[in-house]
């Protein structure tokens, strides 16, 4: 079965310094990887996607990702976080079963300080 | 930008009442889904559907639950009689051609 693992709850920056938020998955066939982000109250929002291709991914916002095969992680960054970046970050990966439903982790805070 | 609409936003119920929560996908979008997200938790999947039928359903969508997609445009779940448990946010998913899937805003459901 498909999943991923955020091993981090929190990651704490400060504004303007670079972020990254990690992901590593699992997966039977070809990884199609999925980074969502939640504001307060609010529904998932789509940043990027890993499918095929080039391993560096870029995506909404300013935010870029890095799909790595050989460490089977898709750490998700950005070189100079924002305050308004602070969220609730979910990995997700597609299961090749069915009709695609996602796969999520458990979902990374990150704070940004002033 | 099309988005994907939930309403409401908030339902408050009483245990065993029966909720409907509606959603409204992107228009050209031919899969549909439900996940839920219990407070702190990571999001879970319900359900999908395609073709006017549920093409997959997890281990949480049991008898209590369904769905139907009763005209063009709404996408409804229903749970028949309401637990404590089912307490959590539920988002309502869609997807085209595309590989991405979009979310709506999401019910908050609270069972009393």
């Amino acid at each position: 079965a498909q999943s991923v693992a955020q091993p981090e709850d929190q990651v704490n920056v400060a504004e303007g310094n670079p972020l990254t938020v990690k992901c590593t998955y699992s997966v039977s066939g070809n990884p199609y990887l999925f980074w969502y982000v939640q504001y307060p109250n609010r529904g998932l929002q789509f940043l990027l996607k890993y499918i095929t291709g080039d391993n560096l991914v870029k995506g909404s916002y300013g935010f870029e990702a890095e799909f790595n095969k050989s460490q089977t992680s898709f750490h998700l960054k950005k070189p100079s976080a924002l305050v308004s970046d602070s969220a609730l970050y979910f990995c997700a990966v597609r299961d090749d079963t069915g009709f695609q439903k996602l796969v999520f982790g458990t979902g990374t805070r990150l704070l940004v300080s002033p | 930008e099309p988005e994907v609409t939930q309403t409401p936003s908030h339902q408050v119920t009483q245990m065993g009442q029966e909720v409907i929560l509606r959603c409204v996908p992107i228009s050209n979008h031919l899969y549909f889904y439900w996940y839920r997200q219990i407070l702190g938790q990571k999001v879970e999947f319900l359900v999908s559907f395609y073709n006017n039928e549920i093409s997959e359903k997890s281990e949480i969508f049991d008898d209590q639950f369904s769905v139907e997609r009763p005209d063009g445009s709404n996408f409804t779940l229903k749970i028949r009689s309401t637990k404590l448990e089912d307490s959590a946010m539920y988002f309502c998913a869609s997807k085209g051609v595309r590989d991405e899937q979009y979310f709506g805003p999401g019910t908050r459901l609270t069972v009393t």
